[in-house]
Formats: structure tokens, C-alpha cells, sequence
């Protein structure tokens, strides 16, 4: 079980919206660490997508986008495309654990 | 253009130590980055194992009840994991990763599969 939650699939159409959610608690989100998003698709290295709650790294579209309040944070993909297809991560720092955690991952499917 | 490779054996017997090195080329190790050992399980999500700072601090998670530890070789820019008393439950593919210091893990290794099995 993971210490950030996530739901553990999402699907929309091409072109549409979708959002991706990721609940923590006092001790990680909710204690002003930043969330970080990842795109994984299996095989391959995980791609840093969002980090520091908001920041699109250099060549991420646009189409990507993040935000965090409290104890929870969210991505949010527009205009879904067949290529989205992933495994999504968010990912915080634990002062219970003093070491970095992950949410359990959510699939993407492009219907 | 920072690139990292993980390797070591594919397979390790139970009770015994796993061990990787991830080597890094187009940045120094020495940098101010914390070097990172990230793994996924069978049809589960990723789990942070553990970091290493150029001055050599280091953090672990606590949950591997002190079997993990990391170690560079600044002569061979390259950053190892050692992983005790292995069970099948360590079966992974394990990925080795950068942090920048406030930021996320930016430049990952494409993974290595280990089995732990007799």
C-alpha cells in the first residue's frame, strides 16, 4: 500500500481532458513538500513530467499541467492523445520516513 | 546530454547480496546532485530504495530494515547499490536515477531486471 493515493486507472477519449489525483497526508503534501509527476511507460525510464508542484521540464507540452493544495495534488492532461498511454506517478518527500515516496500509480488508457 | 546505465546480474539466490552499479556519463557525479535507486516490483508501483550525495550522505528507506546501502566511484563517475539477504520479494527491476538538489528525479537509467531465485 502506498503512502500517496492514486487511483488506479483513468480513460478518456482523444482530445479530451483528463485528471489524475494523488492524496497524501500531513507528513509528505500536506507539510509543503513539492509533488513531482511521472510518465512511465513499461520497458522504459520513467520520465520526469511535473516537478516542484507546477514546473513543465524543457519539452514536456504544454498539454500537461499540475497543481497541489493541502494535502493533495493533481495532474491534469488535455487534449489526450493515443501516445499518453502510461503509467502516471506522483512522488513526495516523507519527514516519517526522512526518504522519498511514491503513489501507487495510476494507467492511463486512450479509448 | 546525462545518461545513465544500470547493470549488474540478472539473477541472485536467495540470501544472498544484489548488487548494481549505475554508471553516468555526460555529468560528474561529484556534482551537486543526490544519485538515486528507485525499483519496481511485479506488477506494482516504483519504490525509492535509496540516495547518495557527491560528499558522500546518504539516505535510506527505512522499510528495507537496513539491508540497503549505496556507494560511489568517483575515478569511475559511477554509483553502486548493494542490497542484502535478498527473498523473492526483492525481485524488481531496479532503475538508478538523478536529483538535482529541490527538484525531482530528472535523468533515469532505462532499468535493470534482477530475479532473486535458486
Amino acid at each position: 500500500q502506498s503512502v500517496l493515493t492514486q487511483p488506479p486507472s483513468v480513460s478518456g477519449a482523444p482530445g479530451q481532458r483528463v485528471t489524475i489525483s494523488c492524496t497524501g497526508t500531513t507528513s509528505n503534501i500536506g507539510a509543503t513538500y513539492d509533488v513531482h509527476w511521472y510518465q512511465h511507460l513499461p520497458g522504459t525510464a520513467p520520465k520526469l513530467l511535473i516537478y516542484s508542484n507546477t514546473k513543465r521540464p524543457s519539452g514536456v507540452p504544454d498539454r500537461f499541467s499540475a497543481s497541489k493544495s493541502g494535502t493533495s495534488a493533481s495532474l491534469a492532461i488535455t487534449g489526450l492523445q493515443a501516445g499518453d498511454e502510461a503509467d502516471y506517478y506522483c512522488q513526495s518527500y516523507d519527514n516519517r520516513i526522512s526518504g522519498w515516496v511514491f503513489g501507487g500509480g495510476t494507467k492511463l488508457t486512450v479509448l | 546530454q546525462v545518461q545513465l546505465q544500470g547493470s549488474g546480474p540478472g539473477l541472485v539466490k536467495p540470501s544472498e547480496t544484489l548488487s548494481l552499479t549505475c554508471a553516468v556519463s555526460g555529468a560528474s557525479i561529484s556534482s551537486s546532485n543526490w544519485w538515486n535507486w528507485v525499483r519496481q516490483t511485479p506488477g506494482k508501483g516504483l519504490e525509492w530504495l535509496g540516495e547518495i550525495y557527491h560528499g558522500g550522505s546518504t539516505n535510506y528507506n527505512p522499510s528495507l530494515n537496513g539491508r540497503v546501502s549505496l556507494s560511489m566511484d568517483r575515478s569511475k563517475n559511477q554509483f553502486s547499490l548493494r542490497l542484502t539477504s535478498v527473498t523473492a520479494a526483492d525481485t524488481a527491476v531496479y532503475f538508478c536515477a538523478r536529483r538535482p538538489v529541490a527538484h525531482g528525479f530528472d535523468v533515469w537509467g532505462r532499468g535493470t531486471k534482477v530475479t532473486v531465485s535458486s
